[in-house]
């Protein structure tokens, strides 16, 4: 099973400026299967990217993901205030299933 | 758009057992995988179950919950469910369930949550 670790723990950040999210992974992973979700108090987690790096549906494209191997990111360029909150990365396994990352909170510096 | 709404958490004791269902709509249910994912309060996401598209003939468990938890699935009534026995104060959760998303290029992810609904297991 892979492990996935996420970094920083938390994130201080303005409106405006640029966040950079890492996820490494505790083995090589194929990138078709590594997802990047959003997470505000009180909701479910909503889907931004997608085979590290295909916005989903209705993103916007100050999000964007790259990376592969065991090393990812997931970068908003300009931080809106509706950006301020939990992003988790995640792995599908054929054999073992699906792992999160524990979780990166981005707060308002 | 498609819809999940799951029903059936609640207040339980430590070795009980609650029946989740999550009611899907607005996509065909049959032709998907989905999942059950849980969230203890304060804390990260945490798959908990995984059940193949159409029977259902396959399924996975996270260890935490595996030989305790049964995921199944009524495609004729669009409808997942997750069956919890011998309940852990450490089952504590809100649970939720995600519809599995098939990209053009063999990618997967979870396109579509329910709302949730929380499990309290104590005495």
């Amino acid at each position: 099973e892979i492990v996935l670790t996420q970094s920083p723990g938390t994130l201080s950040l303005s409106p405006g400026e640029r966040a950079t999210l890492s996820c490494r992974a505790s083995q090589s992973v194929s990138s078709s299967y590594l997802a990047w979700y959003q997470q505000k108090p009180g909701q479910a987690p909503r889907l931004l990217i997608y085979g590290a790096s295909s916005r989903a549906t209705g993103i916007p494209d100050r999000f964007s993901g790259s990376g592969s191997g065991t090393d990812f990111t997931l970068t908003i360029s300009r931080l809106e205030p509706e950006d301020f909150a939990v992003y988790y990365c995640q792995q599908y396994g054929s054999q073992w299933g699906w792992a999160f990352g524990q979780g990166t909170k981005v707060e308002i510096k | 758009e498609g819809q999940l709404l799951e029903s059936g958490g609640g207040l339980v004791q430590p070795g009980g057992s609650l029946r989740l269902s999550c009611a899907a709509s607005g996509f065909t249910f049959s032709n998907y995988a989905m999942s059950w994912v849980r969230q203890a309060p304060g804390k990260g996401l945490e798959w908990v179950s995984g059940i193949s598209g159409g029977s259902g003939g396959n399924t996975y468990y996270a260890e935490s919950v595996k030989g305790r938890f049964t995921v199944s699935r009524d495609s004729s009534k669009n409808t997942l469910f997750l069956q919890m026995n011998s309940l852990r104060a450490e089952d504590t959760a809100v649970y939720y369930c995600a519809k599995a998303y098939y990209g053009a290029y063999g990618e997967r992810a979870f396109d579509i949550w329910g709302q949730g609904t929380m499990v309290t297991v104590s005495s």
